[in-house]
């Protein structure tokens, strides 16, 4: 079946860090790819997507480029910022599995001043 | 801006008693997911509908929890009884459709603590 493999956390930064959020998967087919975001308090966002090889999502100063020779999706922004606390979902939907979401695990990003 | 909306919040229980959670996905959103997050882990799906249809329940312990979406609009998600092992945050998400590329809008979840 469809599985999502991510990175440990927490992940502990400074601010203007650079940020790499590893997260890898498992699918039959070719499954769109995907980064939500879950501030404190508040429910999932989506926060970027890549639907076949090679796409690169962005959104907010993050990005993600869809490698499927190393079935990988990892998440990376340049400079974070305290405002980027949060946990980080890594999730995919695949057609061979009725399109349903799949989450990995989650990994807790802390920024710190 | 349209939301989903999720009743109550926060839920305290004691074991064995029953528990209802309520979502109101966006308007016009035809599937509606339910899933239960235990803490520091993802969200693992329970239930989802189309419209007022069950598509997928395979991972929904039925012998204690059960869901219904009558009229296809809210959706009502019920564990009798409640025991230990189910305090998790459990979170309600829509969308328009299920193709590949869909994005799911989520709530802001009911967090049960069971006692």
């Amino acid at each position: 079946g469809n599985s999502v493999t991510q990175m440990e956390g927490p992940v502990t930064l400074s601010e203007e860090a650079f940020l790499t959020i590893n997260c890898t998967y498992t699918a039959t087919g070719y499954p769109s790819l995907f980064w939500y975001v879950q501030y404190p308090g508040e429910g999932l966002q989506l926060l970027l997507k890549a639907t076949k090889a090679d796409d690169k999502g962005s959104n907010k100063g993050f990005e993600a480029t869809y490698r499927k020779e190393t079935t990988s999706f990892h998440l990376e922004k340049g400079s974070v910022q305290v405002s980027d606390s949060a946990v980080y979902f890594c999730a995919l939907r695949e057609r061979e599995a009725g399109n349903m979401l799949t989450f990995g695990g989650g990994t807790r990003l802390m920024v710190k001043p | 801006e349209a939301e989903v909306a999720q009743s109550p919040r926060y839920k305290i229980t004691e074991k064995s008693q029953a528990v209802a959670f309520w979502c109101d996905p966006i308007s016009g959103h035809a599937t509606l997911y339910w899933y239960r997050q235990i803490l520091g882990q993802g969200p693992e799906l329970l239930v989802q509908f189309q419209d007022e249809s069950v598509v997928d329940d395979s991972q929904l312990p039925k012998d204690r929890f059960s869901a219904e979406r009558l009229k296809g609009v809210d959706s009502t998600l019920k564990i009798q009884p409640a025991e230990l092992g189910d305090s998790a945050m459990y979170l309600c998400a829509s969308s328009q459709e299920t193709g590949l590329n869909t994005e799911a809008f989520f709530g802001q979840g009911t967090r049960l603590t069971v006692v």
